[in-house]
């Protein structure tokens, strides 16, 4: 069975510095993973993917994530942190090995706070 | 830019009431799903629509709970005899292919009392 690890309920950082917000899967075949962020009473908001090839991918506001397979993860990075960055993360797999299964499984989110 | 947009962005019911959340995902997709949240906390996996059927559901999804797409536009989630813990934001998401992402509509925030 497919599932998501984001073993950081918080996580505080600086306005400035480097942030990284954890996530680990478990899927049977090759997972396709996502990264959304929820604003307060939003929706998700889907921030980047891996499907393929790059193990490091770029995605929206200044966000990128490493996909690592020997070690089942897929944390999200960010360079300079941001104020607005402050906001719930979750991480979300796919398995590719199950034909008719479709779902998105999602972490239990990681609420990330940037400190001025 | 397309989205997914879901009515009514709030619903207030009475314990036992049927409710319907309503859903117009994006139009070109082919996959469609509802999750719900409790409290801002877990999203939670309810059902996945493909090629007009349930393609899976997970343990919440029970007999109370059905989904349609009754006119190839609208999605829609039905709970025919609500319950208190039924209470939580509801978010309808849709997708184009397998390997891309799923856009999620605002939710609807369901109040059960």
């Amino acid at each position: 069975a497919q599932s998501v690890a984001q073993p950081e309920d918080q996580v505080n950082v600086a306005e400035g510095n480097p942030l990284t917000v954890k996530c680990t899967y478990s899927v049977s075949g090759n997972p396709y993973l996502f990264w959304y962020v929820q604003y307060p009473n939003r929706g998700l908001q889907f921030l980047l993917k891996y499907i393929t090839g790059d193990n490091l991918v770029k995605g929206s506001y200044g966000f990128e994530a490493e996909f690592n397979k020997s070690q089942t993860s897929f944390h999200l990075k960010k360079p300079s942190a941001l104020v607005s960055d402050s906001a719930l993360y979750f991480c979300a797999v796919r398995d590719t090995l199950y034909s008719g299964t479709y779902k998105y499984i999602f972490g239990t989110g990681t609420r990330l706070k940037v400190l001025a | 830019e397309p989205e997914v947009t879901q009515t009514p962005s709030h619903q207030v019911t009475q314990m036992g009431q049927e409710v319907i959340l309503r859903c117009v995902p994006i139009s070109n997709h082919l996959y469609f799903y509802w999750y719900r949240q409790i409290l801002g906390q877990k999203v939670e996996f309810l059902v996945s629509f493909y090629n007009n059927e349930i393609s899976e559901k997970s343990e919440i999804f029970d007999d109370q709970f059905s989904v349609e797409r009754p006119d190839g536009s609208n999605f829609t989630l039905k709970i025919r005899s609500t319950k208190l813990e039924d209470s939580a934001m509801y978010f309808c998401a849709s997708s184009d292919q397998e390997n891309t992402e799923a856009f999620f509509g605002q939710g609807t925030r369901l109040t059960v009392v």
